[in-house]
């Protein structure tokens, strides 16, 4: 099993939908995540972290389930602009880092 | 600010060159790690630095090697390429360890042929 594994896609959605991505990593002891966006031949960019208690950044919500073992990333009122790669990174502990392979959302007018 | 400079941003080699892909930052980030990027995989860290003078190994070591002799630069060597080493490579830094978030250089695509 992956130790981060997200949902390829593509998500496609019109403009203004609002649209959610889960992931679900393997390891319990995990201390820190995040949501990076990247767009297509570009770096990966930080989104926003992801705090136990939940958190919003305008337009965007992220989640954490440590239950489950799944974050959430949620986008409302979804942009041209917001077609790209969300990758999904979480903090196993050690300072290691573990990218997830991403989920492509493509919006369309 | 140039924030994470690499270059190139385009190599092609043959089985067997040996290059050196050149990271640079001005932010002043202690710590800096090398990824590669492949399609239907996360990004994976091949090694890292936690300040000068000290480098380790992160999930993807064999076939490079780094050093790291001032804060600013971190060079990655491909000793011998193979074409499983075609890939994207991104630089990345950030003022200390992981989980800070990290700072990309926008990446050199490297193919091997």
């Amino acid at each position: 099993r992956k130790e981060v594994e997200q949902d390829p896609g593509p998500f496609n959605v019109p403009e203004g939908a609002t649209v959610a991505f889960n992931c679900t990593y393997s390891n319990s002891a995990s201390q820190s995540f995040f949501w990076y966006r990247q767009d297509c031949r570009k770096e990966p960019k930080l989104l926003m972290s992801v705090y136990s208690s939940g958190n919003e950044d305008g337009r965007f919500t992220a989640q954490l389930n440590r239950a489950s073992q799944y974050i959430s990333l949620l986008i409302r009122d979804s942009k041209l602009s917001d077609s790209a790669t969300y990758l999904c990174v979480v903090n196993t502990g050690f300072q290691k880092l573990v990218f997830g392979t991403g989920t492509r959302l493509l919006v369309s007018p | 600010n140039a924030g994470v400079t690499q270059t190139p941003k385009f190599q092609v080699l043959k089985t067997g060159q040996s290059m050196t892909l050149q990271c640079a930052q001005d932010m002043n980030h202690e710590y800096m790690s090398w990824y590669r990027q492949d399609p239907g995989m996360g990004l994976r860290l091949i090694h890292y630095s936690v300040g000068a003078g000290i480098t380790d190994q992160g999930e993807v070591p064999n076939g490079y090697n780094v050093s790291r002799s001032t804060t600013e630069d971190f060079p990655l060597r491909l000793l011998s390429a193979a074409p499983s080493q075609t890939s994207v490579y991104f630089c990345a830094s950030s003022p200390d360890r992981p989980p800070q978030p990290q700072h990309f250089g926008d990446g050199t695509r490297l193919s091997i042929l």
